[in-house]
């Protein structure tokens, strides 16, 4: 089955800082991969849209200064937090959409990263 | 936009029963229905999922239904085990889109 590989697992960083997340498909092409936010006990919240070559969509809410994501290639996207605050913290997990046969719905996860801001 | 509800927050059945959880979505026009089961602190994998031009889908203990009138589906399994434990997310595709809306959660537990 698609894999999707995420870098780091963990991170832990001082307040103002920024964090790189790397979310990567390994064995297929992702022209769309989506980042999500999770807290504790709480479900997925879709942060952005990352197409591969154009700019990210953000949901509403989630400043895109703050949460900058690249979509480099057909198989990497990043996602940077920038000036990191401890209410950063959580969660984040990324996804890439696959197309199956006759559909184009799939989506793959990531193992997610855990950042914590302190 | 889409909103997805979900219902029970929290299931608890004995090993050999069945469950059921259920969700509503508001946006007519999604048309893809994927379950998700979360282990505490892993990566949500898929379970099952549906398609708008399907009512019903069945994967040895799991099955999902879905009644696109009343815009709702549900995630069924039956003879439950303890490694069935864990949280799954039910999720709508709106319109034009590939993005994952939500529900917000079960937390399914089966006890031996």
């Amino acid at each position: 089955g698609a894999v999707v590989s995420q870098h780091p697992s963990r991170v832990i960083c001082k307040s103002g800082t920024s964090v790189k997340i790397e979310c990567r498909s390994l064995d297929f092409q992702a022209t769309t991969m989506f980042w999500y936010r999770q807290f504790p006990k709480q479900s997925l919240m879709l942060m952005a849209t990352s197409n591969e070559g154009s700019k990210a969509t953000y949901e509403q809410g989630v400043e895109k200064d703050k949460f900058l994501i690249n979509h480099a290639s057909l198989t990497l996207s990043t996602l940077t937090v920038t000036s990191a605050h401890p209410e950063d913290s959580s969660f984040y997990i990324c996804s890439a959409h696959q197309m199956t046969s006759g559909s184009t719905d799939t989506q793959y996860f990531g193992p997610g990263t855990r950042l914590t801001v302190l | 936009g889409e909103n997805v509800e979900q219902h029970p927050s929290t299931l608890s059945v004995q090993e050999g029963d069945s469950a059921v959880i259920k969700c509503t979505y508001s946006d007519s026009a999604s048309n893809y229905f994927p379950w998700y089961k979360q282990e505490l602190g892993k990566r949500p994998q898929l379970i099952i999922d549906i398609r708008s031009n399907v009512g019903e889908k069945k994967d040895q203990r799991i099955a999902v239904t879905l009644n696109k009138t009343a815009k709702h589906f549900s995630l069924h399994i039956t003879e439950t085990q303890p490694e069935d434990s864990a949280v799954y997310f039910c999720a709508a595709t709106p319109s034009g889109g590939t993005a994952l809306i939500f529900g917000k959660g079960t937390t399914l537990s089966v006890s031996s």
